[in-house]
């Protein structure tokens, strides 16, 4: 039984179309996240949210937007893709600031 | 503006003997530092972690050694087994802050 899963795995997908990566975690933690690994390998946070709430948003373009309908779940919908968005983005949770869990990625590639 | 770095991309040990993983930060404020492996088409897990309070922190064949004033930290696996290899992942945060800060990575191959 996974504790973070995350859907699709894989996404291929052309410019200017809008997409979403669902992320449900098991675990009963509080703190969900999504991390954008890019083509330099750093995993860098794109947001963070507390029990729904949105805690953290770095500078990530609006075209980003998270959607938490409940402490279990943290979407992600992005429009109108460009070439750069291609990356693998991670989901994970954690109860307090450390020992998160990670999903298994998923590769967005845009053509 | 990298505030952590792992300036080895990649790292090649014989099984059996010691892998040392490096890793340099640059923000006084963190407090807390992790690394994660990481196998390909996975996410990353946790692996061991260590407060700024202390220097050293083992866990079987796994130590992290952090030199505050060097802000430097070391990841050493001895003896290194095949399954070792992966990409290490050398992470960091401010208590509270709710988010982690990674380096780069460091891929770990262990020859047989």
């Amino acid at each position: 039984d996974t504790a973070v899963s995350q859907t699709p795995k894989y996404l291929v997908t052309q410019m200017g179309n809008d997409k979403s990566i669902k992320c449900e975690q098991n675990l009963g933690h509080d703190t969900m996240y999504w991390y954008k690994q890019d083509s330099k390998k750093f995993l860098k946070i794109m947001f963070s949210y507390n029990n729904k709430e949105l805690i953290i948003n770095e500078t990530v373009p609006n075209r980003f937007s998270p959607k938490s309908p409940d402490k279990a779940h943290l979407n992600l919908h992005i429009n109108s893709l460009e070439l750069g968005d291609s990356a693998v983005y991670f989901c994970a949770s954690s109860q307090g600031t450390h020992g998160y869990t990670f999903g298994s990625g998923t590769r967005l590639t845009v053509v | 503006d990298q505030q952590v770095k792992q300036n080895s991309p990649s790292l090649s040990v014989q099984e059996g003997r010691i892998s040392i993983l490096n890793c340099d930060y640059t923000n006084s404020m963190f407090d807390y530092f992790l690394w994660y492996k990481k196998y390909p088409a996975e996410g990353p897990t946790f692996l061991i972690s260590i407060s700024s309070i202390k220097d050293k922190n083992e866990d079987g064949r796994f130590t992290v050694f952090l030199n505050k004033s060097a802000k430097h930290l070391s990841l050493h696996i001895v003896p290194s087994q095949p399954g070792d290899s992966a990409v290490y992942f050398c992470a960091a945060s401010v208590e509270g802050a709710q988010k982690l800060v990674f380096g780069q990575g460091t891929r770990l191959t262990i020859n047989p």
